[in-house]
C-alpha cells in the first residue's frame, strides 16, 4: 500500500529561482495539508485542502508560496521567488475524511537548499 | 484557540525502564488527540489516538497513552523502552468544538534510550 509520496526528496538551488514541489497522497484520502519543518520553529501548518479546495492558508507566509491542488491525486507547492529563509523540509500529510479524527499520514518530506 | 504543550525538550531514560512522554493541551470543547515519531529523514508516523471512549489508548510498537481530562493532558508511556525507541515524539491536538479543522503540533520532544 504506497503511503504519500513527495518529490524531490532533495532541492537545492539559487536565491531568486522558483521552486515546485510535489506530493502525491494516498488514494482516497480527501484531505491533504503542506507543513514546514524547522529547526527554530518547529512543524508548521501552510495549507490545507478538503475535496482539492484550499480551506485554511493561513499559515502561508506570503504571497511568494502557492499551492494548488489540481485533482485528488496530485498538489504541488510552489516557491517563486524563493529566498534563504525558505530552506526547510517541507512535508505533504494526507487524511480521510474533514473531521479531523482520522490519523494523517506524512511522506518523507522534500529538504529544500535556498543558497 | 487550541494549544499543546511538550514541557520536555528531551527525555533520557535507559533501556528496559519505563518511559514517559509529557503532553498537556488546551482546547474549549473536547479533543482528538494524537502521538506521532519521527525518525531521522522522515516523516511523522502515527502512532495512537484518543477520540472518544477508554481513556487508556493502545497504539503501536507498544506505546500506550492515558487521556486525563481533569488534568488536560495526554501523556506517552511504554513500560520498557528499547536503543530503536530513539526519536521525536510529538504530540497534537483539534477542538472538536471549535472552528478549526486542522491539527496543533507541540514542538517535539527527543526522546533518547541509551543501551
Amino acid at each position: 500500500d504506497a503511503g504519500v509520496i513527495q518529490s524531490p526528496r532533495h532541492e537545492v538551488t539559487e536565491m531568486g529561482q522558483e521552486v515546485t514541489l510535489r506530493c502525491k497522497p494516498i488514494s482516497g484520502h480527501n484531505s491533504l495539508f503542506w507543513y514546514r519543518q524547522t529547526m527554530m520553529r518547529g512543524l508548521e501548518l501552510l495549507i490545507y485542502f478538503n475535496n482539492n479546495v484550499p480551506i485554511d492558508d493561513s499559515g502561508m507566509p506570503e504571497d511568494r508560496f502557492s499551492a494548488k491542488m489540481p485533482n485528488a491525486s496530485f498538489s504541488t507547492l510552489k516557491i517563486q521567488p524563493s529566498e534563504p529563509r525558505d530552506s526547510a523540509v517541507y512535508f505533504c500529510a494526507s487524511s480521510l475524511g474533514g473531521q479531523g479524527n482520522q490519523p494523517q499520514h506524512f511522506g518523507d518530506g522534500t529538504r529544500l537548499s535556498i543558497l | 484557540a487550541q494549544s499543546v504543550a511538550q514541557p520536555e525538550d528531551q527525555v533520557n531514560v535507559a533501556e528496559g525502564n519505563p518511559l514517559t512522554v509529557k503532553c498537556t493541551y488546551s482546547v474549549s470543547g473536547n479533543p482528538y488527540l494524537f502521538w506521532y515519531v519521527q525518525y531521522p529523514n522522515r516523516g511523522l508516523q502515527f502512532l495512537l489516538k484518543y477520540i472518544t471512549g477508554d481513556n487508556l489508548v493502545k497504539g503501536s510498537y507498544g506505546f500506550e497513552a492515558e487521556f486525563n481530562k481533569s488534568q488536560t493532558s495526554f501523556h506517552l508511556k511504554k513500560p520498557s523502552a528499547l536503543v530503536s525507541d530513539s526519536a521525536l515524539y510529538f504530540c497534537a491536538v483539534r477542538d472538536i468544538n471549535s472552528g478549526y479543522s486542522t491539527l496543533t503540533f507541540g514542538k517535539g520532544t527527543m526522546l533518547l534510550v541509551s543501551p
